[in-house]
């Protein structure tokens, strides 16, 4: 099974509509990111959470981390075509020793956004 | 501010070649990533190097390796190429990522590498 688990998969929205993306793991996160990639394409640097309970907001695209560090969410507001990409959460997460994987990112496998004008 | 810069942009091999991948850091930063992104495996991690030192190593074989140099670039080479290795593999760079806290990865926007 994935260590970071995304849902949904896939999400078709109509512009001006609200939508969550949601990442979670059983284990802690240590360093939580989102991105945003086009197909074929870089990946473009949304957001980085690291406190449990931390929010940061940028334009319409808001990102949570809950309290235990387990789950992350994004939420975009009014959607626009724009938006449409690839959204990926990335993470450092506890190994099974004991430490942390510093630098070494986890990722989910990603949520294909399309917003219909 | 120039970001990550992945040469080149397409390569194509056979099976049994050797591939080189190039990556050019952030300006300022000293750690260097490599991921590869297979169609179907989604992103997976390869290669870290910071200060010219490996710090971490992704779940692959010995014949995927690189180094990186004093001016922070880096080099990935794939040796004895196979057909799955056909992938985007991906460039990030950043400030050095440890225990006072994470560092957030810049990427590249790749080198599709082809095997024939």
């Amino acid at each position: 099974s994935q260590e970071l688990e995304q849902s949904p998969q896939s999400l078709i929205v109509q512009e001006g509509k609200n939508l969550t993306i949601n990442c979670t793991s059983s284990k802690t996160l240590y360093g939580l990111y989102w991105y945003k990639q086009k197909y074929g394409e870089g990946l473009i640097f949304l957001m980085m959470l690291q406190k449990g309970g931390e929010e940061k907001s940028h334009e319409k695209i808001t990102a949570k981390l809950d309290e235990k560090k387990q789950q992350s969410s994004l939420h975009i507001t009014a959607s626009q075509p724009s938006h449409a990409g690839i959204y990926l959460c990335g993470a450092a997460i506890d190994t099974n020793a004991g430490g942390t994987s510093y630098g070494k990112l986890t990722f989910g496998q990603g949520t294909i956004l399309t917003v219909h004008p | 501010e120039a970001g990550v810069t992945q040469s080149p942009t397409h390569l194509i091999k056979t099976r049994g070649q050797q591939a080189t991948l190039r990556c050019s850091p952030i300006s300022g930063h000293t750690s260097v990533y490599w991921y590869q992104q297979a169609l179907g495996l989604g992103l997976q991690f390869l290669l870290w190097y910071d200060e010219g030192e490996e710090r971490n190593r992704g779940n692959f074989p010995p014949r995927f390796s690189g180094r990186q140099f004093p001016n922070y670039s880096s080099e990935l080479n794939v040796n004895a190429l196979e057909l799955e290795d056909s992938a985007l593999y991906l460039c990030a760079s950043s400030f050095l990522s440890g225990s006072t806290g994470n560092q957030p990865q810049h990427f590249g926007d790749g080198t599709r590498l082809s095997i024939l």
